[in-house]
């Protein structure tokens, strides 16, 4: 089962509001990614988990607020956003290669996403 | 550093053609994967292919093949006898070293009825 499902599908929020992403795999994966894409360009990637760790941030605002409650569950939250941050956020989720610890050649699984927009 | 080119911004084809997406990388690594993805309307990335840099064979899944050349740099994916449902953007994506995966710029796909 390669499936990766995220929560909400859709989302409109104001610049005071706070709300969270969610995203979860079942596939037994210890990488976990959160990606931002705008449209016409291919994902940036935010943050990077590896056993529930935070290994990557990739000098992201701190309006975005990533969270690993366990290896299953992957979060964001948001908080006091800007109409710029509007895009289509995406979750994924891959092995960790266990020599070296490192998943970057793993195939990435991504979810279906979540349309933001920022008002 | 590594790169991913994808020349081709926008292809539009009829449908029953077949289709062929170049993808051009660079790295300096000697072992290495590439990738492709492909992205429908509805937004989500779907995986289609990993692929060794150890493995120059060519991979064929149903219409889908990919030809990988080491020579060239090059992972094109060919679609053969395309259909509608095939209109998607698709991505070619490098992995380097720090989590990244180095994605090219994504050719949109327009099958046309």
């Amino acid at each position: 089962d390669t499936e990766v499902t995220q929560t909400p599908k859709h989302l409109v929020m104001g610049m005071t509001n706070k709300k969270s992403l969610k995203c979860e795999q079942h596939m037994g994966h210890r990488a976990m990614y959160w990606y931002k894409q705008k449209a016409k360009k291919p994902p940036e990637l935010m943050f990077v988990y590896s056993y529930e760790k935070l290994s990557i941030n990739e000098s992201v605002p701190s309006r975005f607020s990533p969270e690993c409650p366990n290896s299953s569950l992957l979060n964001l939250h948001l908080h006091a956003l800007q109409p710029e941050d509007s895009a289509l956020y995406l979750c994924a989720s891959s092995q960790v290669r266990l020599a070296g610890g490192s998943s970057y050649q793993e195939t990435q699984y991504f979810g279906p996403g979540t349309r933001l927009l920022v008002l | 550093a590594q790169k991913v080119t994808q020349a081709q911004t926008e292809i539009s084809v009829v449908e029953k053609e077949d289709v062929t997406l170049d993808c051009v990388y660079e790295t300096r690594d000697t072992t290495y994967y590439l990738f492709w993805y492909k992205q429908p309307p509805s937004g989500e990335l779907v995986f289609l292919i990993r692929r060794n840099s150890f493995d120059e064979q060519n991979e064929i899944s149903g219409r889908y093949s990919w030809n990988f050349q080491k020579s060239t740099s090059s992972f094109n994916f060919t679609i053969t006898a395309s259909q509608v449902v095939d209109s998607a953007v698709y991505f070619c994506a490098l992995p380097d070293s720090n989590y990244q995966l180095i994605w090219g710029a994504g050719t949109k796909l327009i099958i046309k009825p």
